[in-house]
Parts: structure tokens; sequence; C-alpha cells
């Protein structure tokens, strides 16, 4: 099965930063890449499909790109509402949804 | 707009079974898929399986096939997912999500179930 690796874990920053998360698998996957965001307390919220396809309602500064094995996600200008934890997640049609450990994006 | 609501916390001994529903509305149930989802604390989350939702066609994770039963009453536009068995590492938040290209675009609130003797 395929494993999703996400760097770092924890990522501090400041408002108006530039944060870059990143999502490596293990084997190359197709176009079925997905980053959402979750809140404590929250059900997760779908920000991008299709490696960077943004959901209606996502402000612009979030964007996704990759290819292969490795994608990103990048949130230009980081806001208050920001401060959350990121998951990427994949499908394929052998094993189903795969999901990476998660980032938290903290304060500084 | 979309909403899925799911039945509330449950508590469960070893051995035991669980059933948790999710309630769609706003949308045509039948023109997405249901998928199950859990969280337990300090994990990542694990895809247990889907429903279509017009058919009642199911496809399970391997992890869990043995374990878990997926229906849906379109009538009451309301999905159920069963879990059999439990352990106490089946204590998790459950959730059900809306099916969209690869991925989830709505989920439920979530729904703890926690497992202890």
């Amino acid at each position: 099965d395929i494993q999703m690796t996400q760097s770092p874990s924890t990522l501090s920053a400041s408002v108006g930063d530039r944060v870059t998360i990143t999502c490596r698998a293990s084997q190359t996957i197709t176009k079925w890449l997905a980053w959402c965001q979750q809140k404590p307390g929250q059900a997760p919220r779908l920000l991008i499909s299709k490696i960077s396809s943004l959901q209606d309602g996502v402000p612009s500064r979030f964007s996704g790109s990759g290819s292969g094995t490795e994608f990103t996600l990048t949130i230009n200008s980081l806001q208050p509402d920001d401060f959350a934890t990121y998951y990427c997640q994949e499908y394929n049609d052998y094993s189903g949804y795969t999901f990476g450990q998660g980032t938290k994006v903290e304060i500084k | 707009q979309v909403r899925l609501v799911q039945s509330g916390a449950e508590v469960k001994k070893p051995g035991a079974s669980v059933k948790v529903s999710c309630k769609a509305s706003g949308y045509t149930f039948t023109e997405n898929a249901m998928h199950w989802v859990r969280q337990a604390p300090g994990q990542r989350f694990e895809w247990l399986g889907w429903t279509f939702t017009d058919t009642g066609y199911t496809t399970y994770s391997r992890k869990f096939q043995d374990r878990v039963t997926i229906t849906r009453d379109t009538y009451a536009t309301t999905a159920y997912m069963e879990l059999t068995s439990l352990t106490s590492e089946d204590t998790a938040v459950y959730y059900c999500a809306r099916g969209y290209e690869g991925t989830f675009d709505f989920w439920g609130q979530g729904t703890l179930v926690t497992v202890s003797s």
C-alpha cells in the first residue's frame, strides 16, 4: 500500500509568513491528491483536490502543486484563521484512501 | 447547503458492535458516494469504506472488510456504518464524508465511539 509522509510534523509561523508543507508518497500517484484542514474539535475541511484544484470558498492564498511522489501545499501570507492541522490524502484503485500524518501549523 | 448529521456518541464494551448513522441533506443523496473515515487519538485518519448510494454497492478497506458493513436508506437519505467485534483500538471519532474527485468534500460532525470494559 502507498504510504504518505508529511513534513514537517509541526511548523511555527507568524501571520503574514509564506508556509509550505510537503507530502511524499512511497509510490508514484496520479491526480488523486488532496489537502484538507482540521481545527480542534471540528471535522476536516477540503481545501484542494486533484493536486491543485482549489475548492469553492477557499481563499486564494492556498495553493497546491506537485507530481509523481512529491506534493506541496503553500499558504501565502498566513492568516490567524489558518492555524490548524493540515493533511494530505491520496486515492488509488488498489488500496483506497490514505492520509498523511498531519502537519500542525502553530503560532510562532 | 450540504449537511451531514451523525448520530451521537457511543460507549461499547469489547466484543460488541456499534452502528453509526449519517443523515444527508441539501443535495441529491444518490448522486454521490458516502464514505466512512475514522480518527483514533493520536493516529492518522483511516478510511473504512464507501457505498454507492444509488445502487448500494460497497467497497471496504482490506483492514476492516471482515468487520465493517456500510448500508444506506435512500428514502431516509441516511447512510449507516456498523463495526463489529470492537476492541479498545477501535476507540475513535468516526466520520461520514461525501465522495468527490478522489477525496471528500463534506464531512459529518463526527461520532465518538469509546470501547471500554
